[in-house]
């Protein structure tokens, strides 16, 4: 079966520019999650949505937001971008969190 | 609340020898526990996971982990390490979401 789908893969972006980022889970799953993941800081928790419902958040401004469609697939938006949001963001997707976690392949954004 | 502490940055292995990254953890109540490897410029991968059950657990490319609960910890195993293995390895703790540790980087040198 297909696994977690993350677009784009490289973004390249301006400060003070906004970024949409898209994921589609794996079929079946119900429950979304959102990383961020930097040399320095390590893999970050962002947010959670299960059902079009964001069900945990992180510790992040709300520069960060996200939504969830009724087909389950999510998108992550930043807007007024910073130098330090560059970085590798993971998407994630599980029918429970006894099964664990299946990731994408991240999208990689640069801002300059 | 629930976290996950890696203690390692980095394990360095002889090709053949045994391995260990080691993973402890604090939660309320009882925790399911994972094991991700990440190759560069890719997402993770899943390994294994402890729910309940037998505390030794095997899970993909001859990898296993003691889960520990008097020590809180859940450390990754394998008898004979591959230079293959050398990539990033993540704890994770899952409880209402789940956290990950900071990473080890295995690298297994020939």
């Amino acid at each position: 079966k297909a696994g977690v789908t993350q677009t784009p893969r490289y973004l390249i972006k301006t400060r003070g520019q906004q970024v949409t980022l898209s994921c589609s889970p794996i079929s079946g799953h119900r429950s979304v999650s959102w990383y961020q993941q930097t040399p320095g800081q390590g893999l970050q928790f962002l947010f959670e949505y299960f059902s079009e419902t964001q069900r945990n958040k992180g510790n992040f401004p709300g520069r960060f937001s996200g939504r969830q469609f009724s087909n389950s697939r999510s998108e992550m938006n930043v807007s007024t971008l910073e130098l330090g949001d560059s970085a590798l963001y993971l998407c994630a997707s599980s029918s429970g969190s006894s099964y664990g976690y299946t990731f994408g392949s991240g999208t990689r954004l640069t801002v300059v | 609340a629930q976290s996950v502490a890696q203690p390692e940055d980095q394990v360095n292995v002889a090709e053949g020898n045994p391995l260990t990254v080691k993973c402890t953890y604090s939660v309320s109540g009882n925790p399911y526990l994972f094991w991700y490897v990440q190759y560069p410029n890719r997402g993770l991968q899943f390994l294994l996971k402890y729910i309940t059950g037998d505390n030794l657990v095997k899970g993909s490319y001859g990898f296993e982990a003691e889960f520990n609960k008097s020590q809180t910890s859940f450390h990754l195993k394998k008898p004979s390490a591959l230079v293959s293995d050398s990539a990033l390895y993540f704890c994770a703790v899952s409880l209402n979401d789940m956290r990950f540790g900071a990473g080890t980087r295995l690298t297994v040198k020939p």
